[in-house]
């Protein structure tokens, strides 16, 4: 029921783009994603409400196919700020009851 | 900003000890959650609530129980604590606007049950 993101780390140098992938075995009505610093708490990112949506913040952006109950998130020209742990996290029909995603830990390195 | 707030940040307790987590918003927000996180590890959704007098258990499960008097008040409680309650508990509660619904997470309460 846990939606599978993948890659589970990545490791990348100041500028370069990474895209992280999020599947869910259940329909999607909406997709949020989070960035976790360690030992602080998740951060919201965005949220995709409906398929073939595609949201965008600064230099992150994400897309979302409900066909497929998938979502990715994009980040181009990555910056060490970027560096942490993002968690998919997605919500289903009328209990907005958010379940996150396996986590991918992304290292952004000089 | 949101404004959601847990206590105690860090705590240290023996087994068999009875510990309450608090968490408080001033948000309004009828929706809150708890989520259980071993550092470096995925998010575990243990407990939600839709309102006051409304809770269910999460997809993990969980010997902690919750309660919901008041719509900014969500305690999370342990009768009886185990080492293998050690973790790190999240609150959060969730905005419902026209661009659709955000989760606010407080700092988070690190449990360590020695």
């Amino acid at each position: 029921q846990q939606p599978v993101q993948s890659p589970q780390a990545v490791i990348l140098r100041e500028g370069e783009d990474a895209v992280i992938n999020c599947s869910s075995s259940k329909a999607l009505y909406s997709v949020h994603w989070y960035r976790q610093k360690h030992g602080e708490a998740p951060v919201f990112l965005m949220i995709l409400l409906k398929g073939g949506e595609q949201k965008g913040h600064d230099k992150i952006s994400a897309s979302f196919n409900e066909k497929k109950q998938q979502s990715s998130l994009y980040l181009t020209a990555s910056q060490l700020s970027y560096s942490g742990t993002y968690f998919c996290g997605t919500a289903g029909g009328a209990t907005n009851k958010l379940i996150f995603g396996t986590g991918t830990l992304l290292a952004v390195q000089p | 900003e949101a404004d959601i707030y847990q206590t105690p940040r860090y705590l240290v307790i023996g087994t068999g000890k009875k510990i309450t987590l608090e968490c408080s918003q001033t948000m309004g927000h009828d929706k809150m959650y708890w989520y259980q996180q071993d550092p470096g590890m995925e998010l575990h959704l243990i407990h939600y609530s839709y309102g006051v007098n409304s809770t269910e258990k999460g997809d993990l499960s969980s010997e902690s129980t919750v309660s919901r008097i008041r719509t900014e008040h969500f305690p999370l409680t342990l009768e009886s604590a185990r080492p293998s309650h050690t973790s790190q508990y999240l609150c959060a509660s969730m905005a419902q606007g026209a661009i659709g619904n955000t989760i606010y997470f407080g700092e988070g309460s690190w449990l360590t049950v020695v």
